[in-house]
């Protein structure tokens, strides 16, 4: 699996948009970019996934760039219990296992 | 529906002794996978059963060992507890369709372990 880039921390002030960026210059055609992110003592959740299209659901959007060696993850109005830590994942199609890296410590700030 | 439930949240154990760990998956799932997570890392990929068989295998000793029962929830046994064992366990559930995954993993809260 192609390895992912994260900066290891972020603020963010509450209300506004959170965007977390992830480098994944080695990726393959047939790996998606999935985001997880885990809250303080509790098991990681799923976000979004996408391939190469952008994609938008009711937690955030992701947006791949046309090359595929970077997204971004979109919170659009970042609340408290936002705070936690956002893994970017490349996971080829199919494949069950994840491989997490350290991931980015967002915090959103009142 | 219950999602992921892991079985003990906490539990503390001495160097030699073994461990078993609990998880029931998510209904509807039959795929049950096992992560490490130590203080300040991400999870790391253990093993993960399907058809009650070990399908994958990350980079853990012999000492990590698995089982999967016919109502697809699974243990996770560690023998010989090192202090480094010291860390989250984590499951996570997905279902097997058409012979590829779909879907999102869905994680359990964990079960904590700490090695004196």
């Amino acid at each position: 699996d192609a390895k992912t880039t994260q900066p290891p921390s972020m603020d963010c002030a509450e209300g506004r948009a959170a965007n977390l960026p992830c480098n994944h210059s080695t990726i393959s055609g047939n790996e998606y970019v999935y985001w997880y992110r885990q809250i303080h003592s509790q098991g990681p959740q799923y976000i979004i996934h996408g391939l190469k299209n952008n994609e938008t659901n009711e937690m955030a959007s992701l947006i791949i760039t046309e090359d595929r060696k970077s997204s971004t993850l979109i919170l659009p109005h970042a609340t408290l219990r936002d705070t936690a830590v956002y893994y970017c994942i490349v996971r080829v199609a199919g494949a069950n296992n994840l491989f997490f890296g350290t991931g980015t410590r967002l915090t959103v700030i009142p | 529906d219950a999602g992921v439930t892991q079985s003990p949240t906490h539990l503390i154990k001495t160097r030699g002794q073994q461990v078993t760990l609990r998880c029931s998956p998510k209904s509807g799932h039959d795929t049950v996978s096992w992560y490490q997570q130590a203080l300040g890392q991400g999870p790391q990929f253990i093993f993960q059963y399907y058809e009650e068989e070990e399908r994958q295998r990350g980079n853990f000793p012999d000492r990590f060992s698995g089982h999967q029962f016919p109502n697809y929830s699974s243990e996770l046994n560690v023998n010989a507890l090192l202090l480094g064992d010291s860390a989250l366990y984590l499951c996570a559930s997905s279902s097997l369709a058409g012979g590829l995954y779909t879907g999102e993993l869905f994680f359990g809260e964990g079960s904590r372990l700490t090695v004196l």
